[in-house]
């Protein structure tokens, strides 16, 4: 929700441009990692995953990207449109058995038009 | 198919007030869980389920109790309502709940403020 997002910080983008948001993971024995969109006053909605087997990721229009060296994740949308803006959030795990995921603060993403 | 469904969209309670958050799943999930969601951090695990008559706990579980007597209901009882319990809740399913097995799936929240 709104006041969720009032202390995240902000990505602006015009509308078509590319965009990229980024998001350090907090254990280097993660190893899958999620990426969520958050539209205002939805729940989290699901975008793309990648293991720690791989450095990259594709989707419809979304990349996701993978540097265990500096625990760092990327999240990559080509030609950003209007209902690409939402609050953007990462989750790490380790995959053993565990039901437990360390999600991210997140990023808003604003289109501009 | 509805998905996860919350109930209610927003509530109001006073400090000492009880009162339960409802989420049901018509998607067959074993796993259930609750996170709430505060300004400036991630969302945070409150209890979990991974099947009927299962439950435990998370990483934030003071203050709340849950049952789950079936596949597709997990209450989420707050006994005695305290100001810090002010947050967002979100309710999510999933098959197994396993990390990296299957992919979880929100409700779209409960927005509770305790005053």
């Amino acid at each position: 929700g709104e006041s969720v997002g009032l202390h995240l910080p902000t990505l602006s983008v015009q509308e078509g441009d590319n965009s990229i948001i980024n998001c350090a993971y907090s254990n280097s024995a993660s190893d899958y990692f999620i990426w969520y969109k958050q539209e205002s006053g939805k729940g989290p909605q699901f975008i793309i995953d990648i293991r720690s087997n791989m450095d990259k990721r594709q989707g419809q229009r979304v990349t996701v990207l993978l540097n265990k060296t500096v625990k760092h994740l990327s999240l990559q949308i080509a030609a950003t449109q209007p209902g690409d803006s939402a609050v953007y959030f990462c989750a790490e795990t380790i995959s053993s058995g565990t039901y437990k995921y360390i999600f991210g603060t997140g990023t808003r993403l604003k289109v501009l038009a | 198919n509805a998905g996860v469904t919350q109930t209610p969209k927003f509530q109001v309670l006073k400090t000492g007030q009880s009162m339960t958050l409802q989420c049901a799943q018509d998607m067959n999930h074993e796993y259930m869980s609750w996170y709430r969601q505060d300004p400036g951090m991630g969302l945070r695990l409150i209890h979990y389920s991974v099947g009927a008559g299962i439950t435990d706990q998370g990483e934030v579980p003071n203050g709340y109790n849950v049952s789950r007597s079936t596949t597709e209901d997990f209450p989420l009882r707050l006994l005695s309502a305290a100001p810090s319990q002010t947050s967002v809740y979100f309710c999510a399913s999933s098959y197994s709940g396993l990390a990296g097995a299957d992919t979880q799936y929100f409700g779209p929240g409960t927005r509770l403020t305790v005053l």
